[in-house]
């Protein structure tokens, strides 16, 4: 596609429900990262995807937190058990390669009540 | 440890104005820079990215940016700030020999008086 799209832009949910974020990236960018922009703060890095495979995962918060990218293009990030400090924006991006930048995605904002 | 830290929060300049965000870095080998923009309700949008070459660079919206390895430093500037600017910005470091994984400071939010 023209840009990463995401969706759902906008996520409400219960204490403890569980959760799936998607993100579509730009045609032909092997990379996809996932972050996490709480309020007021900066980027947080959860997850980076090469192809299919996951060889950096070392930002996921916990075991609650998964994600799966399949035929090299959409991916999904799933929170389990979702609790109030899991509130956020999560922000996906893809890249053809380390060193080129990122194109973001506009985001999903969690708001776990 | 590789981090990058925008020394100030929140800046505020009148339209006109000239401006300079502050970015420090440290990261272990050649780094990539990177300046975003996210404006409020938007994704980040990329300004400009330093690889190498030529120290001073340029990007979209008449920024440039400043590469100053002694210093450890990439300071965006824009001679004249227009009251379309006001945004938070994102300094971020990456490097080629990782997964392109960036790190991104804490932002620094600008407000643009008229």
């Amino acid at each position: 596609g023209a840009g990463v799209s995401q969706s759902p832009s906008n996520k409400v949910t219960e204490k403890g429900k569980d959760v799936e974020l998607r993100c579509d990236p730009i045609s032909g960018h092997t990379a996809l990262y996932w972050y996490r922009q709480s309020l007021g703060q900066g980027l947080e890095f959860l997850i980076y995807f090469q192809g299919n495979s996951a060889p950096d995962k070392s930002g996921l918060p916990s075991d609650r937190f998964s994600a799966e990218r399949t035929g090299g293009s959409v991916s999904t990030l799933t929170i389990q058990r979702t609790q109030q400090e899991d509130s956020a924006v999560y922000l996906c991006a893809s890249s053809v390669g380390a060193g080129y930048g990122y194109t973001f995605g506009s985001g999903t904002r969690l708001t776990v009540v | 440890a590789q981090s990058v830290t925008q020394p100030d929060i929140h800046i505020t300049v009148s339209e006109g104005a000239s401006l300079e965000l502050r970015c420090n870095y440290s990261y272990g080998a050649t780094p990539y820079l990177f300046w975003y923009v996210q404006s409020p309700g938007q994704g980040l949008q990329l300004l400009l990215k330093y690889f190498s070459g030529d120290t001073l660079v340029q990007g979209i919206k008449g920024f440039e940016a400043e590469f100053k390895r002694s210093q450890s430093s990439f300071n965006l500037r824009k001679p004249s700030v227009h009251w379309s600017d006001a945004a938070e910005y994102f300094c971020a470091v990456g490097g080629s020999s990782n997964t392109g994984k960036l790190i991104f400071g804490q932002g620094t939010t600008l407000q643009v008086k008229p």
